[in-house]
């Protein structure tokens, strides 16, 4: 079974320093990875994706994220944190091998950034 | 603005009623979900449509209902809905062979 932890329920950073929020998984096989941005009463938002290749993979916005395969983690990432980038933050994972299965997120992480 | 809409985006509804969420979209997607958002917990998966067909029902009570008339719609029918399951109801789509989903704006649930 797929699975995915968020283990933050809330991260705080001050604008202008780097940020992190933390996602590990649990595939069977070879992982399609992701991350995505809600605002208050919004949609899900894609961000960016890992699917093979260069393990640092950027997205919109200026975030990034790094896949570690002997971790198991997908960690998303920024050098320099906005106000605007307040949100909540949700990883998601699908397996390699079961195309049109659907996103499984993990439990999403509140990103809050002090001006 | 994503290219997935749905309708209503707020819905009150008491227990003994029928009501239809709407998912529309308009990429050219093969599979359609459904998904619900409660306070406090994961995105919890309820149903999976490919090449409008159902793939999956995870275990959701049969006050749910789903309808996939053709690729690019997508129902959740209600009734005799419980106040627990007042929450955000998400569509999403994405090729059956893509990879990342698209998401609607929601539609906000309110069961009294």
């Amino acid at each position: 079974a797929q699975s995915v932890a968020q283990p933050e329920d809330q991260v705080n950073v001050a604008e202008g320093n780097p940020l992190t929020v933390k996602c590990t998984y649990s595939v069977s096989g070879n992982p399609y990875l992701f991350w995505y941005v809600q605002y208050p009463n919004r949609g899900l938002q894609f961000l960016l994706k890992y699917i093979t290749g260069d393990n640092l993979v950027k997205g919109s916005y200026g975030f990034e994220a790094e896949f570690n395969k002997s971790q198991t983690s997908f960690h998303l990432k920024k050098p320099s944190a906005l106000v605007s980038d307040s949100a909540l933050y949700f990883c998601a994972v699908r397996d390699f091998n079961q195309a049109g299965t659907a996103l499984i997120f993990g439990k999403g992480t509140t990103l809050s950034v002090s001006s | 603005e994503t290219g997935v809409t749905q309708t209503p985006r707020h819905l009150v509804m008491g227990m003994t009623n029928k009501k239809s969420l709407k998912c529309e979209q308009h990429l050219g997607h093969n599979a359609m979900y459904w998904y619900k958002q409660s306070a406090k917990k994961p995105l919890e998966l309820m149903f999976v449509y490919s090449l409008e067909e159902r793939v999956e029902n995870n275990s959701v009570p049969s006050r749910f209902s789903p309808e996939c008339p053709n690729s690019s719609h997508l129902f959740l029918h209600l009734h005799t809905l419980q106040p627990e399951d007042s929450a955000l109801y998400l569509c999403a789509s994405s090729q059956v062979s893509g990879t990342e989903a698209f998401f609607g704006q929601g539609t906000r649930l309110t069961v009294v």
